[in-house]
């Protein structure tokens, strides 16, 4: 069964610094891979998702992914993060029929 | 409101009690999750529904955990005889199709005591 896995589980970053959250899946094949952020109190939200095409994804808010089908992962980046991107970071594949979420990633960010 | 709705935002019910949670998609979309996410996890697959058809239900952890979508708007996730473990936030998203992303709701945070 497909499985997702995120490297970190809690990252705190300085505003200004750069950021990058890992995320691997278990199975290849036919993937569709997605980035979901939930900030505090609030609902999921997709940030990108990828399907075909570009490997480089380019989301809102200044965040991008760039999927890697070798090494299965599907890696979030943003270049500049911001006090207002503390959130958890969920990285999603949908093989087949479901989804299958990661466990999240925490990310403060300090002004 | 245009996002996905779902009701109560709390609930805190005595284990062995029943509980209903109700979610309403978006207009229009036609699929419909539920998820369960445990504290500090990611979201969890119950079950899918396609219009009132439940087409998955394979992530239901137990015969007391019973989803319906009866008219393909609504749906509504029953626990029965809860438990404690049955405790978590538990989301409903929908779609207009089972490929497209999903739209989420705020959650249910479901308490068992």
């Amino acid at each position: 069964a497909q499985s997702v896995s995120q490297h970190n589980h809690h990252v705190i970053l300085s505003e200004a610094a750069s950021l990058e959250l890992g995320c691997n899946y278990s199975y290849g094949g036919t993937v569709n891979l997605f980035w979901y952020v939930q900030y505090p109190g609030q609902h999921l939200q997709l940030l990108l998702k990828y399907f075909s095409g570009d490997p480089l994804v380019k989301g809102i808010k200044g965040f991008e992914a760039e999927f890697i089908k070798s090494k299965f992962s599907f890696n979030l980046r943003k270049p500049s993060v911001q006090w207002s991107d503390t959130a958890e970071y969920f990285c999603a594949v949908k093989d087949g029929q479901n989804f299958v979420f990661g466990p999240g990633t925490r990310l403060s960010v300090l002004p | 409101g245009a996002g996905v709705s779902q009701s109560p935002r709390y609930k805190v019910a005595k284990r062995g009690q029943d509980v209903a949670l109700r979610c309403d998609p978006i207009s229009g979309h036609v699929s419909l999750f539920w998820y369960q996410q445990a504290l500090g996890q990611g979201p969890e697959f119950l079950t899918y529904f396609q219009n009132e058809a439940q087409l998955d239900k394979s992530g239901l952890p137990s015969d007391r955990f019973f989803a319906e979508r009866p008219e393909g708007s609504v749906s509504t996730l029953k626990i029965q005889r809860t438990q404690q473990e049955d405790s978590a936030v538990y989301l409903c998203a929908s779609s207009l199709a089972r490929i497209q992303p999903q739209h989420f709701g705020d959650g249910t945070r479901l308490s068992i005591l």
